[in-house]
C-alpha cells in the first residue's frame, strides 16, 4: 500500500496562477484533510472532508477550494494564489474523525512568486 | 473554542538527559489528546494518544485535566529522537477534526 500520496511534490507559481493540489489514499479512509505548515505557526486545517460527498472548512479556507473526487481522492484548488500562500501543503486520511489516526503524505511544496 | 499551546519552539536536551515536551490545551468539554511525530525527511506519523496510554519509543504523556496539559516525557533522549513535535487535540465526540499546537523542535545533542 501506498498510504496517502500527493502530487506534485514541489511547484513554483506566479502571483495570481491557479494550480490544483492532487491527493490521494488507498486505505479506503472516510475522512480526508488538507493542512497547510508554515514555520512558528504549525500545522493549520484548510479543509476537510469527514465522508465521500462533503466537505467543511477548516481554520484557514480563505482563497483554497476542494473537491472530494470520490472515496480515494481528494484535491485543493488554489485559484489565484498569492505569495501568503507560499507554504507546505499536507493531505490526510483517516478511518473516522477526531479519535481516530491521521495518515500523511509526503507533502507539497509550494512558491508563490 | 478548542486550543492547543506548545510555549517551546525549540529544545535542545544532551543524549541520555530527561526530555519534557510541553502541551497545554483549552476545551470545553471531553479531549482526547495526541502527540505527533516528524522525523526528518519522513512524514507527520502518529507517536501516541491518550485513549490507548501506550509507551511508544519510551516515550509516555499523561494527561492532566487539573492542569489542561499533555506532556511528552522520556527519562533519556537519544539522538533519533530530533524531530518535529506537535500535541493535537480532539474532542472525546470524534465529531471535530485534530487541532494542532505549533510544534517543538528537538534537538538531541551527542
Amino acid at each position: 500500500n501506498a498510504g496517502v500520496t500527493q502530487t506534485p511534490k514541489f511547484q513554483v507559481l506566479k502571483t495570481g496562477q491557479s494550480m490544483t493540489l492532487q491527493c490521494a489514499q488507498d486505505m479506503n479512509h472516510n475522512s480526508m484533510y488538507w493542512y497547510r505548515q508554515d514555520p512558528g505557526m504549525g500545522l493549520r486545517l484548510i479543509y476537510y472532508s469527514a465522508s465521500e460527498g462533503t466537505t467543511d472548512k477548516g481554520e484557514v479556507p480563505n482563497g483554497y477550494n476542494v473537491s472530494r473526487l470520490n472515496k480515494r481522492e481528494f484535491s485543493l484548488r488554489l485559484e489565484s494564489a498569492a505569495p501568503s500562500q507560499t507554504s507546505v501543503y499536507f493531505c490526510a486520511s483517516s478511518e473516522g474523525r477526531g479519535l481516530e489516526t491521521q495518515y500523511f503524505g509526503p507533502g507539497t511544496r509550494l512558491l508563490v512568486l | 473554542a478548542q486550543r492547543v499551546t506548545q510555549p517551546e519552539k525549540l529544545l535542545s536536551v544532551f543524549k541520555g538527559a530527561p526530555v519534557e515536551l510541553k502541551c497545554n490545551y483549552s476545551y470545553s468539554g471531553s479531549p482526547e489528546l495526541f502527540w505527533y511525530v516528524q522525523y526528518s525527511r519522513q512524514r507527520l506519523q502518529l507517536l501516541l494518544r491518550h485513549i490507548s496510554r501506550e509507551s511508544i519509543k519510551g516515550f509516555t504523556a499523561d494527561l492532566n485535566k487539573g492542569e489542561t496539559s499533555f506532556h511528552l516525557k522520556k527519562p533519556f533522549a537519544q539522538e533519533e529522537d530530533s524531530a518535529m513535535y506537535y500535541c493535537a487535540l480532539s474532542g472525546r465526540s470524534g465529531n471535530t477534526p485534530l487541532v494542532f499546537g505549533k510544534g517543538t523542535r528537538l534537538s538531541v545533542i551527542a
